[in-house]
């Protein structure tokens, strides 16, 4: 079982680069989101989404884009990246965003930006 | 105040020592709680699912939810190198937050 798919893995960029992060999950889970996790704060939200089509802000959306063409897959998209976005990024999914709202996550993309 | 609390640690013990984790939080709408156990370099993995106050065990690993207290707690008996990872909180009203993590390390 694959679960929840990310790459890359790891990625360096200079200022102002723009990239794709991609994930993809086969659970057939409605309910889609992004994550950063950065030392002494934790996991913040940055864009969710509860079904193809469907797109909210989290708690941290700045800088960041997102899409939801397919159930499957939910790339976040860094326009223009700065040193301040330098982080792990973790996708999550889940069955739903409500009382049944446990997360699978992906192994992350550890992300540098020069 | 933040709205969940969790000391992040390190923690060490010996194994076989029981492991005692807790988070505090200030939002007493939450109605779901929840432990992730996040090994190095991996993403978080749900390890248990409570609601309401009272005790859940499975197998090794105890949650425990005191609302009345604003206070959660997650033991792990009999704790095993394998145990060696960080431990996130998190609780959910209509929507999710998690506690910043508390590394454990448990030496042979």
């Amino acid at each position: 079982n694959a679960g929840v798919t990310q790459t890359p893995k790891f990625q360096v960029l200079k200022t102002g680069q723009s990239m794709t992060l991609q994930c993809a999950q086969d659970m057939n889970h409605e309910y889609m989101s992004w994550y950063r996790q950065d030392p002494g704060m934790g996991l913040r939200l940055i864009h969710y989404s509860v079904g193809a089509g469907i797109t909210d802000q989290g708690e941290v959306p700045n800088g960041y884009n997102v899409s939801r063409s397919t159930t499957e897959d939910f790339p976040l998209r860094l326009l223009s990246a700065a040193p301040s976005q330098t982080s792990v990024y973790f996708c999550a999914s889940s069955y739903s965003r409500g009382v049944d709202e446990k997360l699978f996550f992906g192994s992350g993309t550890q992300l540098s930006v020069l | 105040q933040k709205e969940v609390e969790q000391d992040p640690g390190p923690l060490s013990v010996p194994e076989g020592a029981i492991v005692s984790l807790n988070c505090t939080y200030s939002n007493s709408a939450f109605q779901y709680f929840m432990w992730y156990r996040q090994y190095s370099r991996k993403g978080p993995e749900l390890l248990m699912y409570t609601y309401s106050s009272g005790n859940k065990e499975d197998g090794r690993f105890t949650a425990q939810v005191d609302k009345s207290s604003k206070y959660i707690s997650l033991f792990i008996r009999d704790s095993q190198p394998s145990d060696s990872a960080t431990y996130l909180c998190a609780m959910k009203d209509d929507r999710l937050a998690f506690g910043k993590g508390n590394q454990v390390v448990v030496i042979p």
